[in-house]
């Protein structure tokens, strides 16, 4: 079967750094998405690791272990416009895989 | 240019019903993407499309689902005798080839009553 793991949710406090776990077990492996999505609206591309380490990108960063089967996505200086849920999609035999998404509090 | 477009941006419907959820990707994008998402969960994949035909339609739920994208652009999906467990947002999307960044529209709020 495919599978993807993600926390249910997290919270955080304005300014500080947070981490999104995503461990996967997919049929087959073409790179690991994070898409952001606000209440209400639709997914929004955030990164993209097809190869191991990390990409970083502003505030956020996004890293990869194909080995380990694990991403996780960091987000550094939370600001209150970071509430949202965080999804973890793997691209697997020309379709992506979804988690179910962590929502992600940002408290002040 | 524009983005991933869909219409309409709320359908409402009773049971048994038949309805039509357009979208129209980003220009030149040969990809395109159909799924659902309930609350709480991370889109479904329901069908996507290679230019004009579809690719892979192994996650359409059943024979009621039918999706069409006749000229390479703009694609429908087709829901007969709707039910009230088809209630969700339709989300679509586009990307310039398979297997590259996908990029989402707003997404059709589906409610069957």
């Amino acid at each position: 079967g495919q599978n993807i793991d993600q926390p249910t949710e997290m919270t955080a406090t304005e300014g500080a750094i947070v981490q999104i776990n995503c461990t996967y077990q997919t049929s087959g492996f073409n790179g690991l998405f994070w898409y952001q999505q606000h209440a209400g609206e639709a997914p929004t591309f955030l990164s993209y690791n097809v190869l191991d380490g990390l990409e970083e990108k502003g505030r956020f960063s996004s890293f990869l272990s194909r080995s380990k089967g694990y991403s996780y996505l960091l987000l550094k200086e939370l600001q209150m416009k970071d509430s949202a849920s965080y999804l973890c999609a793997v691209n697997s035999n020309y379709q992506l895989i979804w988690g179910a998404g962590t929502k992600l509090i940002i408290k002040p | 240019g524009a983005g991933v477009s869909q219409t309409p941006s709320n359908k409402v419907t009773e049971k048994g019903k038949y309805v039509e959820l357009r979208c129209d990707p980003i220009s030149g994008h040969t990809a395109l993407y159909w799924y659902r998402q309930s609350l709480g969960q991370g889109p479904e994949f329901l069908i996507y499309f290679q230019g004009t035909g579809a690719a892979d339609d192994s996650g359409l739920p059943n024979d009621r689902f039918f999706a069409v994208r006749p000229e390479g652009s703009v694609s429908t999906l087709k829901i007969q005798r709707t039910e009230r467990g088809d209630s969700a947002v339709y989300l679509c999307a586009s990307s310039i080839r398979v297997q590259e960044t996908q990029y989402f529209g707003p997404g059709t709020r589906l409610l069957v009553l």
